[in-house]
């Protein structure tokens, strides 16, 4: 039973244009949305995150984007730089005190010289 | 502030034999959530603990895994009678209480254990 689904292993873009990581979940009472970012032989590094009563949320040049009615969330990268290659993971929770997250699959991202 | 620390970071262990994994929270962080990340998939939620109490345990397999976190020291991940579908990345992470996510957990850098 995966709720968050990341459908894309993998994506790889060229340095200055922009990253785009997708995410589907399942579960409508999850209400609060991160994205971390991994890379080999660490720990995930929290990103960004939006709560559901927004539509978008920005920091730099990170970008989330929710779209409720579809169970639907993004994240874009732009302009994308190199050190931005790694594991990019989407995750949910209902509510966001004290709670579990459940994280998508994960997304290598490539960004390419 | 050293962050979230696991120890070990590599961990090896027979069939059969016990796995103990110990991760210290930040500093002033009260709360402990431990993740597993089995090859090619994403983290699965474990166990949420507070000091001294096991909060959420419902991502637990039922048998042969136990974790605690006492009033002094590290919380400890506790696999029995390993097996080689143990074989993950095992992540700490810590928040202040009561664990807000508002700007995400503070992971540490995981301890891989293999079982042979």
């Amino acid at each position: 039973d995966q709720q968050v689904k990341q459908n894309s292993p993998s994506l790889s873009v060229q340095e200055g244009r922009i990253s785009i990581l997708n995410c589907d979940y399942t579960n409508s009472m999850f209400d609060y949305f991160l994205w971390y970012k991994k890379y080999p032989a660490e720990g995930p590094t929290f990103l960004i995150s939006i709560s559901s009563i927004k539509d978008k949320n920005e920091d730099g040049r990170f970008t989330v984007f929710l779209n409720k009615s579809a169970k639907h969330l993004s994240l874009h990268i732009v302009p994308s730089q190199p050190g931005d290659s790694a594991v990019y993971f989407c995750a949910a929770s209902e509510g966001t005190s004290g709670s579990r997250l459940t994280f998508g699959e994960g997304t290598q991202l490539t960004v390419n010289p | 502030n050293a962050g979230v620390m696991q120890n070990p970071r590599h961990l090896v262990r027979r069939r059969g034999q016990e796995a103990r994994l110990r991760c210290s929270p930040m500093k002033g962080h009260s709360h402990v959530y431990w993740y597993r990340q089995l090859p090619e998939e994403g983290l699965k939620f474990m166990v949420y603990l507070q000091k001294e109490n096991i909060i959420d345990e419902s991502g637990m397999p039922k048998e042969r895994f136990s974790a605690e976190f006492p009033k002094e020291g590290p919380s400890i991940l506790r696999i029995q009678q390993v097996v080689r579908g143990d074989s993950a990345a095992y992540f700490c992470a810590s928040s202040v209480n009561p664990g807000t996510l508002n700007y995400g957990y503070t992971f540490g850098s995981g301890t891989r254990l293999t079982v042979v």
